[in-house]
């Protein structure tokens, strides 16, 4: 069956540092992938997604690129700031199908 | 463009008492999910529906959690009798089926004591 594996946090990191957020994926046929955020007391946004192999999906300076060949959709910032602090789920999908979510990474952002 | 209308945001019962949770997806979305999210987790399918049609819910503990659907369009999940095990955010999703994107409503936050 399809099932998403993210990397645990929380992640802490300081403003403008680098950030990747790991997360592979198993799944039968051809997913789509995606990044949702949460941020405190709000409900779940959606970050970016990618359809097909290859496809990079990029949002807000966000970045994730679908690899196939590594099962891969890892999540990307270059320069993280105070308001990026949210919890971040990894999720895929096939067509109409309900979202498998990973269990969602926290990243706190401090100044 | 409205997003997905869930009420109540939250909800406290006692256990074994009956509870109710509304969902008003967004117009002209035919497909609506009930999702489960447990504190520190990723969000599991409850139901999903086609319309009015429940296509999906093998999930859903049909010994006390119902779903309907009347008329495609708005949705509500009830439970009944509520256990200290319900406690957790029930979210409802709605579908763009030409993006393939699902948008998901606030939630209600659920506390059974």
């Amino acid at each position: 069956g399809n099932s998403v594996t993210q990397m645990e946090g929380p992640v802490t990191l300081s403003e403008e540092a680098f950030l990747t957020i790991n997360c592979t994926y198993t799944a039968t046929g051809y997913p789509s992938l995606f990044w949702y955020v949460q941020y405190p007391g709000e409900g779940l946004q959606l970050l970016l997604k990618a359809t097909k192999a290859d496809d990079k999906g990029s949002n807000k300076g966000f970045e994730a690129t679908y690899r196939k060949e590594t099962t891969s959709f890892h999540l990307e910032k270059g320069s993280v700031q105070v308001s990026d602090s949210a919890v971040y789920f990894c999720a895929l999908g096939n067509s109409g199908y309900a979202l498998n979510f990973g269990k969602g990474t926290s990243l706190l952002v401090t100044p | 463009e409205a997003g997905v209308v869930q009420s109540p945001r939250y909800k406290i019962i006692e256990k074994k008492q009956p509870v109710a949770f509304w969902c008003n997806p967004i117009s002209g979305h035919n497909t609506l999910y009930w999702y489960l999210q447990n504190l520190g987790q990723g969000p599991e399918l409850l139901i999903r529906y086609e319309n009015e049609e429940a296509v999906d819910d093998s999930q859903l503990p049909k010994d006390r959690f119902s779903a309907e659907r009347l008329k495609g369009v708005d949705s509500t999940l009830k439970i009944q009798p509520a256990e200290l095990g319900d406690s957790a955010v029930y979210l409802c999703a709605s579908r763009d089926s030409l993006k393939g994107e699902q948008f998901f409503g606030p939630g209600t936050r659920l506390t059974v004591l």
